[in-house]
């Protein structure tokens, strides 16, 4: 697709059970990033994929958080016995470096899915 | 201490005005910085990218980068409703793959 495709959109479960979210990066970008937004707060690093390795998960907030990458592509998030304060929307992201420059890493984000947890 | 402190608002602007959005941050390290856009229900957008101190001009935006006061600003002119979002600034250490450090946004409404 065009963009960072993410699914669901909006997800509501009952405290305790496990939930999965997806994400789809723009075709041809190896970089992928997961971040957490909660009610009032900025982005909040998650995890961070090159390929399907995960060189940086110092943002990961528990044990009970952990995510995968398969084929450089598609990316899921898995959220284990959730809790109350797990409730935001989890964004993600993809980027790939611009032809002779080096530098920059511009990353684009999905819409987001907004977890509520009862 | 966060890192990056913004001052999340609402702030209330009519048409026309100038806006002027900051953060200031404690980590001398930040070289690359970024503001973004959010509209509700939606992802954050790249509206600006700067490294260095200095200003940088896009259309009726302006970023600014002040390293020696670790301020950072994007100032809008000719305010739109359409710009009504909020704004978040990030930044970085190094360019390349890595993660962003993002302040907390700010709201803004400009009304009619």
């Amino acid at each position: 697709g065009a963009g960072v495709s993410q699914s669901p959109s909006n997800k509501v479960t009952e405290k305790g059970k496990d939930v999965e979210l997806r994400c789809d990066p723009i075709s041809g970008h190896t970089a992928l990033y997961w971040y957490r937004q909660s009610l009032g707060q900025g982005l909040e690093f998650l995890i961070y994929f090159q390929g399907n390795s995960a060189p940086d998960k110092s943002g990961l907030p528990s044990d009970r958080f952990s995510a995968e990458r398969t084929g450089g592509s598609v990316s899921t998030l898995t959220i284990q016995r959730t809790q109350q304060e797990d409730s935001a929307v989890y964004l993600c992201a993809s980027s790939s470096r611009l032809a002779g420059d080096l530098a920059k890493n511009i990353q684009y984000f999905g819409a987001g899915t907004r977890l509520s947890v009862l | 201490q966060k890192e990056v402190e913004q001052d999340p608002g609402p702030l209330s602007v009519p048409e026309g005005a100038i806006v002027s959005l900051n953060c200031t941050y404690s980590n001398s390290a930040f070289q690359y910085f970024m503001w973004y856009r959010q509209y509700s229900r939606k992802g954050p957008e790249l509206l600006m990218y700067t490294y260095s101190s200095g200003n940088k001009e896009d259309g009726r935006f302006t970023a600014q980068v002040d390293k020696s006061s670790k301020y950072i600003s994007l100032f809008i002119r000719d305010s739109q409703p359409s710009d009504s979002a909020t704004y978040l600034c990030a930044m970085t250490k190094w360019g390349g793959y890595n993660k962003l450090i993002f302040g907390a946004g700010t709201r803004l409404a400009v009304h009619p």
